[in-house]
C-alpha cells in the first residue's frame, strides 16, 4: 500500500528565503507526482505535475523534482513571499493496478514572515 | 474555461440522515474523482468515474455511492451519515484518468451532528 510522508509538518520563514519542502514516498510504481497549495478552508489549487518519466518540472518560482528510484519529490520555492503562505500537499498516483487515486500526505504547513 | 465547481459549499446534517453533493467538472474534462478530507488531514481517495462508469475506489463502505452524468458531471451521495463522515469533501476532474493533471473544486464542507 502507497504511503506518502511530508517533512517537516510545519515551516516558518522570514520573507525573502528560499526554501526546500520535501516528499517521500514507499511504492516507486508510480504514473506521476503532482504537488498542490490549500488555503484555509479551501480546495486544492495544482502547482507541478511530474510524470514518472521526468526528472522536474518548473513554474515561476517553483521548481519540482522527482527521484523515483529513491521515492523522493522536493518542491522548491525560490524567493519566497507573504502570499506562499499554505499548506503544501504532494500526491502520487501508484500503477499497481485499477484506478487507484491519488495518494496524499499530510502536507506542509508554511508561514511566510513580512 | 470553466473550472470545476461543487455544491453545496457548506451544510449541517444529524446523525442517520443522507446527503448528496454536486461536482461539474472542468470544460472537456471526462474523468472525475471525489476525497474526503478529514481536518488537519490529506485528502482520502473515495471513488472515480470515468465516462460515467466506476473505475477505481478508495477504502470507504458502500454507504458511499456516486454517478457520472453524459456531461460528465458528477454526484457523491452519503447514506445513514456518521459523526465521522463531518470533513470537507473534494471534487476533482482531469482529462485523461491515470496520468492526467488533476484540477479540484473548492468542496463541500459537511458537519454531521
Amino acid at each position: 500500500k502507497q504511503e506518502v510522508t511530508q517533512i517537516p509538518a510545519a515551516l516558518s520563514v522570514p520573507e525573502g528565503e528560499n526554501l526546500v519542502l520535501n516528499c517521500s514516498f514507499t511504492d516507486s510504481a508510480i504514473y506521476n507526482l503532482q504537488w498542490f497549495r490549500q488555503d484555509p478552508g479551501k480546495g486544492l489549487t495544482s502547482l507541478l505535475l511530474i510524470q514518472s518519466s521526468q526528472r522536474e518540472q518548473t513554474s515561476g518560482r517553483l521548481n519540482a523534482s522527482l527521484d523515483k528510484s529513491s521515492g523522493r519529490s522536493t518542491l522548491y520555492i525560490a524567493a519566497s513571499q507573504p502570499g506562499d503562505s499554505a499548506t503544501y500537499l504532494c500526491a502520487v498516483v501508484s500503477t499497481g493496478g485499477g484506478a487507484d487515486g491519488l495518494t496524499f500526505g499530510k502536507g506542509t504547513h508554511l508561514i511566510i514572515q513580512p | 474555461e470553466t473550472g470545476v465547481t461543487q455544491s453545496p459549499t457548506h451544510l449541517i446534517k444529524t446523525r442517520g440522515q443522507q446527503v448528496t453533493l454536486r461536482c461539474s467538472s472542468q470544460s472537456g474534462h471526462n474523468t472525475v474523482s471525489w476525497y474526503q478530507q478529514a481536518l488537519g488531514q490529506g485528502p482520502q481517495f473515495i471513488f472515480q468515474y470515468y465516462r460515467e462508469e466506476e473505475n477505481g475506489r478508495g477504502n470507504f463502505p458502500p454507504r458511499f455511492s456516486g454517478l457520472q452524468f453524459p456531461n460528465y458531471s458528477s454526484e457523491l451521495n452519503v447514506n445513514a451519515l456518521e459523526l465521522d463522515d463531518s470533513a470537507l469533501y473534494l471534487c476533482a476532474s482531469s482529462l485523461v484518468p491515470l496520468t492526467g493533471e488533476l484540477f479540484f473544486g473548492e468542496g463541500s464542507r459537511l458537519t454531521v451532528l
